[in-house]
Order: structure tokens, then C-alpha cells, then sequence
């Protein structure tokens, strides 16, 4: 079926750099990229999506970008801070546009 | 205030017992569906639902049953729970276009034993 492959599992930075998450997905109709975080003990949230007709947005210090041809897309975070500390979690619109399948989640630590 | 809520958020009980866990939104969403959340294997889909009446399995259905008889609730059931459904449960919703934001309940904790 259709999946969503999220990479790394965890990532540790230093405050101020960057952080680079990515996925791939399998199915090529897929054509609505969402980013959620989920800070510890809490729900996920949407900070930032991608529909497939463009090849990146940006919102602050957080952007996405999406490759339809090689069917990846991936999240940048610029000039992380402590707060950013989360779990991250891809996702990709599948089965005809009928499910969100999300990836199985990157831990981001940000140490001062 | 818009908003997802989930009824328990903790839960503890023995296998084979019957339980329910209430979905609520008051946003006037379609589409709601169950994910289930394990270490290493992120949000993982176990029902949707489309609109009233009309619901579909996700990637992991066993085990599960839901109903959708009104927009706003869609409560997941567990007829006989086993303890390999220990889990960290949530809720969502969005509207009919599913390339919009689904918004999460506060989850509910449960553990079979």
C-alpha cells in the first residue's frame, strides 16, 4: 500500500543551526504535503503545508520544499531555538485522496 | 472555541472488556478519523470517516469498530481489548477537503492489561 518514509528518527542540533527532515513517499497521485509537530504530552499540530504545484514555501524560519519527480519533500528549520525541541511527523495524501498517512516521526532536540 | 475533544484521556482495563472512546467537534467537519500512536511507528490510521454514515478502514482496522450516526461524534469502540492495543489513541477532523488541516483531540492513553 501506500507509505511515507521519514528520516532521521532523531536529530540533535545546536541552537541557532539549521535542521533538514526528510521523506518519501510512494504514491504518485499524492498531491498534499502537511508538516505536524508534537511537543512532548501534547497533540500534533500543523505548522506548515505544501500542495503540489509549488516546489517550496516558506514561513519564517520554517520551510518546505517538494521534489513530485523524485516524489520526496523535506522541512527546514533555520536558526532553531530550545522551543523547536518536538517530534516531527510528514505526511502525504493517499488512497485517492481519501487518507492522510503520515511517517513514523523524527525527535528533534535542540541543546543550548 | 473550535476544537477536538476525547473522552477518557486515560484509561486502564482488562482484557476482553468492552469499551468506547467519544470523538466530539464542534467545527462542522466532514472527515474524522482514529490514528494510533506507538514508538517508532508514528500516527498510524485505524478509521475514517467521510461523512454521516459513511466510514472506511484505515491501515490498521482489526480489532476496532466506529459509527458516525451524527456529523459532530465519532466514537471508536473496542469490543474484546488485548493487551497489544495499548496505545496512545487520537481523534481528528478536517473538512471535505482533505488537502486542509486536520485538527487533533488531546488523545487518550490506554493500557490493556
Amino acid at each position: 500500500g501506500e507509505n511515507v518514509e521519514q528520516h532521521p528518527s532523531t536529530l540533535s542540533v545546536q541552537e541557532g543551526d539549521s535542521a533538514v527532515i526528510k521523506c518519501t513517499y510512494s504514491d504518485s497521485a499524492s498531491n498534499y504535503f502537511p508538516w505536524y509537530k508534537q511537543e512532548l504530552g501534547k497533540r500534533p499540530q500543523l505548522i506548515i503545508d505544501i500542495r503540489s504545484n509549488v516546489g517550496e514555501k516558506k514561513d519564517q524560519r520554517i520551510a518546505v520544499t517538494l521534489n513530485k519527480t523524485a516524489k520526496h519533500f523535506s522541512l527546514h528549520i533555520t536558526e532553531t531555538q530550545p522551543e523547536d525541541s518536538a517530534v516531527y511527523f510528514c505526511a502525504a495524501i493517499t488512497g485517492g485522496g481519501n487518507k492522510l498517512t503520515f511517517g513514523t516521526g523524527t525527535q528533534l532536540k535542540v541543546e543550548l | 472555541e473550535a476544537q477536538v475533544t476525547q473522552n477518557p484521556r486515560y484509561l486502564i482495563t482488562v482484557t476482553g472488556k468492552k469499551l468506547t472512546v467519544t470523538c466530539s467537534q464542534n467545527m462542522n467537519h466532514e472527515y474524522m478519523s482514529w490514528y494510533r500512536q506507538d514508538p517508532g511507528l508514528g500516527l498510524r490510521q485505524i478509521y475514517y470517516s467521510m461523512n454521516v454514515e459513511v466510514t472506511d478502514k484505515g491501515d490498521v482496522p482489526e480489532g476496532y469498530k466506529v459509527s458516525r450516526k451524527e456529523k459532530r461524534n465519532f466514537p471508536l469502540i473496542l469490543e474484546s481489548p488485548s493487551p497489544n492495543q495499548t496505545s496512545l489513541y487520537f481523534c481528528a477532523s478536517s473538512l471535505r477537503d482533505r488537502r486542509t488541516e486536520a485538527f487533533f483531540g488531546q488523545g487518550t492513553r490506554l493500557t490493556v492489561v
